[in-house]
């Protein structure tokens, strides 16, 4: 199996931002996915990573580094809704895809 | 993105019978489907994967005998809980993929089936 730490949980201000970081160990690798999970729901697709370097999509971001098996999700201008849980999801060599524990982040006005 | 249909929702049955659970991917063919189950407050745990045509591949713990998957056509993937127990309580979350090929394709997921079994 696959190795993938996150931190359990996380609090943050209403109009701030919160990095969640994300280490893995894998057999092969095809990419990095995170993903938001509210409760009761299925994931939604937030970003997806393979090389190295910045992703960028509107209030969030995905960094990769694939030598130091890292990844971080930033969560900019925090809004209510954004109060979720957090996977972090690793593709094997295999393409299948393990998951991290997730993280719930708390947003408070 | 693409869509993936799950049903039923939301399921209770009783202890001892079986459970059928669908999966369809609507708008395009899902050569591998996967089906995950999902405990409270816990992440996602693959519990097969099922390609168009041949037999599932389980993890290990999980009892194929018990959790029978069939995926007869590339647009169809079914997961039959079958003598469920109280403890097959669960979450069960299926995602579909259009191929292996193609690094960039995220994994689509179904609205996911609540399983309660009394």
């Amino acid at each position: 199996g696959q190795n993938i730490d996150q931190p359990t949980e996380m609090t943050a201000t209403e109009g701030a931002i919160v990095q969640i970081n994300c280490t893995y160990q894998t057999s092969g690798f095809n990419g990095l996915f995170w993903y938001q999970q509210h409760a009761g729901e299925a994931p939604t697709f937030l970003s997806y990573n393979v090389l190295d370097g910045l992703e960028e999509k509107g209030r969030f971001s995905s960094f990769l580094s694939r030598s130091k098996g890292y990844s971080y999700l930033l969560l900019k201008e925090l809004q209510m809704k954004d109060s979720a849980s957090y996977l972090c999801a690793v593709r094997d060599g295999d393409y299948k895809l393990s998951f991290g524990a997730g993280t719930t982040v708390t947003v408070r006005a | 993105g693409a869509v993936v249909s799950q049903h039923p929702s939301r399921v209770i049955c009783k202890s001892g019978t079986s459970v059928k659970i669908e999966c369809r991917s609507l708008d395009f063919q899902a050569t591998t489907m996967f089906w995950y189950r999902q405990f409270p407050k816990q992440s996602l745990m693959l519990m097969a994967t099922s390609n168009e045509g041949s037999k599932a591949t389980y993890e290990q713990g999980v009892e194929k005998d018990k959790f029978l998957i069939n995926h007869a056509s590339l647009t169809l993937s079914t997961l039959t809980v079958t003598s469920a127990h109280p403890e097959d309580s669960s979450f069960y979350i299926c995602s579909a993929s259009t191929g292996t090929g193609d690094s960039n394709t995220e994994a689509f997921f179904g609205q996911g089936t609540r399983l309660t079994v009394v």
